[in-house]
């Protein structure tokens, strides 16, 4: 199959502090992965697109500077949410696209991120 | 860019009956549309997915129909369960580009 694994599950920290979200394709390569936050009751938006070796794209409206994205590995992105603040709070989650050739993403379990 | 529309937003239905929920896309040239259900807390898993050189496909209970010429597709879930009970997204992708387009989400409630 083609598992999607998230690191840490939740976290709950003070404004201020940065907070690092692992994301890694366990079985499978993946050039590309997508980071997401979803709102309650909300639809996947998308953040960014990480691709492996090269620096991710940004949606418009997303600050690079805040969310930084590094994809190392071909099995790895990181998210790291700097000097978050409660308005971060959120359920960020990753996907990653096989090499397969098709688009079809592999959604990792999420990360329930609580800015105190 | 590609913009989804995905409706209704919430659909309630009693066990056994039919489920339908639409979507419609902007860009042309969008040639992928999976489904996938997401249970609260967790995260999406596909469901279902149709490309653009085909226009029906089934797996058991559900079915994606694709219009090319209007840009729409739809899910249809037949003999709901109430482990049905969750939110679909539907999502478009372009040839190329492998960003997909996501809906807003259709929370289906099936009533035992």
């Amino acid at each position: 199959g083609a598992v999607v694994s998230q690191h840490p599950s939740w976290v709950i920290c003070k404004s201020g502090t940065s907070v690092k979200i692992e994301c890694r394709s366990l079985d499978f390569q993946a050039t590309t992965m997508f980071w997401y936050r979803q709102f309650p009751k909300q639809s996947l938006m998308l953040m960014a697109t990480s691709n492996e070796g090269s620096k991710a794209t940004y949606e418009q409206g997303v600050e690079k500077d805040k969310f930084l994205i590094n994809h190392a590995s071909l099995t790895l992105s990181t998210l790291t949410v700097t000097s978050a603040h409660p308005e971060d709070s959120s359920f960020y989650i990753c996907s990653a696209e096989g090499r397969d050739g098709q688009e079809t993403q592999y959604f990792g379990p999420g990360t329930r991120l609580l800015v105190l | 860019g590609e913009n989804v529309e995905q409706h209704p937003s919430t659909l309630s239905v009693q066990e056994g009956d039919s489920a339908v929920i639409k979507c419609t896309y902007s860009d042309s040239a969008s040639n992928y549309f999976p489904w996938y259900k997401q249970e609260l807390g967790k995260r999406p898993q596909l469901i279902i997915d149709i490309r653009s050189n085909v226009g029906e496909k089934k797996d058991q209970r559900i079915a994606v129909t694709l219009n090319k010429t209007a840009k729409h597709f739809s899910l249809h879930i037949t003999e709901t369960q109430p482990e049905d009970s969750a939110v679909y997204f539907c999502a478009a992708t372009s040839g190329g580009s492998y960003i997909p387009t996501f809906g807003r989400g259709t929370s289906l409630i099936v009533h035992p």
